[in-house]
């Protein structure tokens, strides 16, 4: 089945410890973008990647790292999270990342930082 | 820049009647223009896209959207809603100019009553 799998789903941590949002799409996407999504602001994009090697800023990019060493994986990293990083976060992939590729999502992951 | 604007918060319809999510855009070049769905605690599910063509596009689980390029808006609509339609919208843009993201509006709550 195609699918972008995001892991974990729900998570709780504290202030300033590291973690690691993994992503994985079995679809050999070439591009995969990181979105969070809070209330009344809609989906804003923080990172994306046009292929292997290849990342960029999203819309906000700050707190937040991405890597993109292998095609089908591309981790969010937060090195040092804050409250206000609380979020619903998606990953997301498609063919290319040019206009008309539909972006198909994961799941979705809960990150709630205390 | 591109924008979406989804103008209602909330739309409240009862099953059998139609129902409309309204979205307009803004870019700076050729649009193409997306509706997601989310159900609770799940991912966006992708139902419809226009990239070029008919003005009227139809998608999954019975919905539609019409493009209007004076009125810069792609509302999306359904015939005779159903209370399983019950979910959180959203419309989304991107440019043929070559920018990556994908722009999200706020989303709009649909709720069918019985």
């Amino acid at each position: 089945e195609a699918q972008v799998t995001q892991n974990p789903r729900y998570l709780i941590t504290v202030t300033g410890k590291k973690l690691t949002v993994t992503c994985s799409q079995n679809m050999n996407h070439e591009y995969m973008s990181w979105y969070r999504q809070d209330p009344g602001l809609g989906l804003r994009q923080i990172y994306y990647s046009m292929n292997v090697e290849v990342t960029d800023k999203g819309d906000v990019p700050e707190g937040y790292k991405v890597s993109r060493k292998e095609k089908r994986n591309f981790p969010l990293i937060l090195e040092s999270p804050s409250p206000n990083q609380t979020s619903l976060y998606f990953c997301a992939s498609s063919l290319s990342g040019y206009g008309r590729n539909t972006i198909y999502f994961g799941e979705g992951s809960w990150l709630t930082v205390v | 820049a591109q924008s979406v604007a989804q103008p209602e918060d909330q739309v409240n319809v009862a099953e059998g009647n139609p129902l409309t999510v309204k979205c307009t855009y803004s870019v700076s070049g050729n649009p193409y223009l997306f509706w997601y769905v989310q159900y609770p605690n799940r991912g966006l599910q992708f139902l419809l896209k226009y990239i070029t063509g008919d003005n009227l596009v139809k998608g999954s689980y019975g919905f539609e959207a019409e493009f209007n390029k004076s009125q810069t808006s792609f509302h999306l609509k359904k015939p005779s809603a159903l209370v399983s339609d019950s979910a959180l919208y959203f419309c989304a843009v991107r440019d043929d100019t070559g920018r990556r993201a994908l722009t999200f509006g706020s989303g709009t709550r649909l709720q069918v009553q019985p």
